[in-house]
């Protein structure tokens, strides 16, 4: 059994789309990510819930909506996509905080 | 870590020789230290971890040392194989905080 799955695997769309990407994750654990992995590999956070609560904002465009109906699931809507969303987004989760463990990714290509 | 350059940097090792992979980080109150690998196309995967109140960690084949005076951090993999070709990732964090930082990332290229 997959811990941490997200759908879809690869998300080819045009600019001014909107679009969503699901996570889910069976570990029992009480938090959850979204990191965002540009071209370079760079892995920066974008959210994290804990308990369904939001904990971690960063200055991401209010474009992007994370959305947590459980502690199980987090997911992401981008409206009006740009250019510049185009990236691999991950989702991750931990216990308290701890060690990440991370989905196998999203790749959005944005033309 | 820190994100410092804008390209990767790459290590090339022969296979059965040990690889070192170096990480510096700047947050002085960061408590808990992890290292990930990435292979293509897949997501971080923990190789292994340690907390400030050490300064070396031994797994199979992977130990990890912590210098918190230079706040630098490095991976040691021994008898390096073809599989342990990856992108490899320090991240660091305070604990309570939920937010971990990445390092640039460091590819290893295992030459046959």
């Amino acid at each position: 059994d997959t811990a941490v799955s997200q759908t879809p695997k690869y998300l080819v769309t045009q600019m001014g789309n909107d679009k969503s990407i699901k996570c889910e994750q069976n570990l029992g654990h009480d938090t959850m990510y979204w990191y965002k992995q540009d071209s370079k590999k760079f892995l920066k956070i974008m959210f994290s819930y804990n308990n369904k609560e939001l904990i971690i904002n960063e200055t991401v465009p209010n474009r992007f909506s994370p959305k947590s109906p459980d502690k199980a699931h987090l997911n992401l809507h981008i409206n009006s996509l740009e250019l510049g969303d185009s990236a691999v987004y991950f989702c991750a989760s931990s216990q308290g905080g701890e060690k990440l463990f991370f989905g196998s990714g999203t790749q959005l290509s944005v033309l | 870590g820190e994100s410092v350059g804008l390209h990767l940097p790459t290590l090339s090792v022969q296979e059965g020789d040990n690889s070192i992979i170096n990480c510096a980080y700047s947050n002085s109150a960061s408590d808990y230290f992890i290292w990930y690998k990435q292979e293509s196309g897949k997501g971080p995967q923990f190789i292994i971890d340690i907390r400030s109140n050490m300064d070396k960690r031994q797994g199979q084949r992977v130990t990890v040392l912590l210098n918190k005076t230079v706040k630098h951090l490095s991976l040691q993999i021994a008898a390096t194989q073809p599989g342990d070709s990856a992108v490899y990732f320090c991240a660091d964090t305070t604990s309570g905080t939920y937010k971990y930082i990445f390092g640039t990332g460091t590819r290893l290229k295992v030459l046959a």
